[in-house]
């Protein structure tokens, strides 16, 4: 089967720096996406690594491990409009979802 | 970037009625089609895979004859719920690939189906 963990919720201060991670277990893999979602709307496309190693763009970046099948999504220098859910994503014929962790950022 | 449309955004509906939602690419042709189902605070669970001119690949648990899906021509696939009921109410989002050559999903922005 295919499974993806990451936390459910995480709260961090405007203007830190936080890390959501991601592990799966699937039987195909092309590589790691990962998706904003604020409430009622559709998942916007942030990254995608295919291969190992850190990814950047802008204030986000986003890490791959294939060994270990781990990956993260750093977000820097928080703002209050970061508040949304996250979700990491396997691509192999089709995307598959996971949980989402919802990101809480205080003031 | 490429664009895929939905309609309607949202829908209300009686139950037993039955609600036909569109996706469309905007500005290229899409082979394949992905229909999603999502839940309040939950993930996006994927529905059913359809190809252009053939039969949708439903994923496990999901009932074929209650969610028929139509994918007609290469920048049109439709999803019809069938004698919707309350717990069918979710947000449904639809997301399309491109041909040979390109494997990215680009997604609709989503339908907000209510049933009551």
């Amino acid at each position: 089967g295919q499974s993806l963990e990451q936390p459910s919720e995480v709260t961090a201060v405007e203007g830190a720096i936080v890390q959501i991670n991601c592990t799966y277990q699937t039987s195909g893999f092309y590589g790691l996406s990962w998706y904003q979602q604020h409430d009622g709307g559709a998942p916007t496309f942030l990254s995608y690594n295919a291969l190992d190693g850190l990814e950047e763009t802008g204030r986000f970046s986003s890490f791959l491990s294939r060994s270990d099948s781990y990956g993260y999504l750093l977000l820097q220098e928080l703002q209050m409009k970061d508040s949304a859910s996250y979700f990491c994503a396997v691509r192999d014929d089709k995307i598959i979802f996971g949980k989402g962790t919802r990101l809480h950022i205080l003031p | 970037g490429a664009v895929v449309s939905q309609h309607p955004s949202w829908v209300i509906c009686k139950s037993g009625t039955s609600v036909k939602i569109e996706c469309r690419s905007l500005d290229f042709q899409a082979t394949t089609m992905f229909w999603y189902r999502q839940f309040p605070k939950q993930s996006l669970m994927l529905m059913a895979t359809s190809n252009e001119g053939s039969k949708a690949t439903y994923e496990q648990g999901v009932e074929k004859d209650k969610f028929l899906i139509n994918h007609a021509s290469l920048t049109l696939s439709t999803l019809t719920v069938t004698s919707a009921h309350p717990e069918d109410s979710s947000f449904y989002i639809c997301s399309a690939r491109g041909g040979e050559g390109t494997d990215t999903q680009y997604f609709g922005p989503g339908t907000r189906l209510t049933v009551l």
